[in-house]
């Protein structure tokens, strides 16, 4: 079965600090890894996406990794700001002749405190 | 580039009532999702269409959840009669064809009273 299970499923941290969010799925076969940002009242955004033959991805203070081999990806977010409290989804994608099909993880709830 | 628009925003109705949501997604985009997300969980996927055809529907509560998508364009999500249970925020999202990112709209909130 395709499942993605994120963790934790919340976070609280203090402004300044770092973070991780981890992310193992079972999709097969594997297409792409996303992880994406839910503001509050908002659709997800994407922030970084991840393939098969990349074990790391930077965009700012967001660094993701990916073990294709053991089937696990976590978002590291360095120097938190108040503006990253939202929900973190990791997305993993398996294409067929149909299109693009995205498996969703239940998310990971970070608020950043001042 | 306009991204993915839906409406309404918010909708209030009573259980037993009929509700539809509208979705128009970007430009081009062939691929065309409608997501339920219950507060505090992530996105499940209801319906994935590919122009006008089907893809996937295995998780649409087809006693009570319709959609279609006639022109291959814009979508239309039905629900009747609603459930206390249908609370949710329901998301549209679009894709280019075979394209790797959907992009989402913000989404319609429905509470069931």
């Amino acid at each position: 079965k395709n499942q993605v299970e994120q963790s934790p499923q919340s976070l609280i941290i203090l402004e300044g600090k770092n973070c991780t969010l981890q992310c193992n799925y079972t999709v097969s076969p594997f297409s792409n890894l996303r992880w994406y940002k839910q503001d509050t009242g908002r659709g997800p955004v994407s922030l970084t996406i991840m393939t098969f033959s990349e074990n790391t991805k930077s965009n700012g203070r967001y660094t993701a990794t990916l073990d294709a081999d053991t089937k696990q990806s976590s978002l590291h977010i360095t120097a938190s700001q108040l503006s990253d409290s939202a929900s973190y989804i990791c997305v993993v994608s398996r294409m067929n002749n149909a299109g693009n099909m995205l498996t969703f993880g239940g998310g990971t709830r970070l608020m950043v405190k001042p | 580039e306009a991204g993915v628009a839906q409406s309404p925003r918010y909708k209030i109705i009573e259980k037993r009532q009929s509700v539809a949501f509208w979705c128009n997604p970007i430009s081009g985009h062939a691929t065309l999702y409608w997501y339920q997300q219950i507060l505090g969980q992530g996105p499940k996927l209801l319906i994935q269409f590919q122009n006008n055809g089907v893809v996937d529907d295995s998780q649409l509560p087809k006693d009570r959840f319709s959609a279609e998508r006639l022109k291959g364009v814009d979508s239309t999500l039905k629900i009747q009669p609603a459930k206390l249970e249908d609370s949710a925020v329901y998301l549209c999202a679009s894709s280019p064809y075979k394209g790797t990112e959907a992009f989402f709209g913000q989404g319609t909130r429905l509470t069931v009273v």
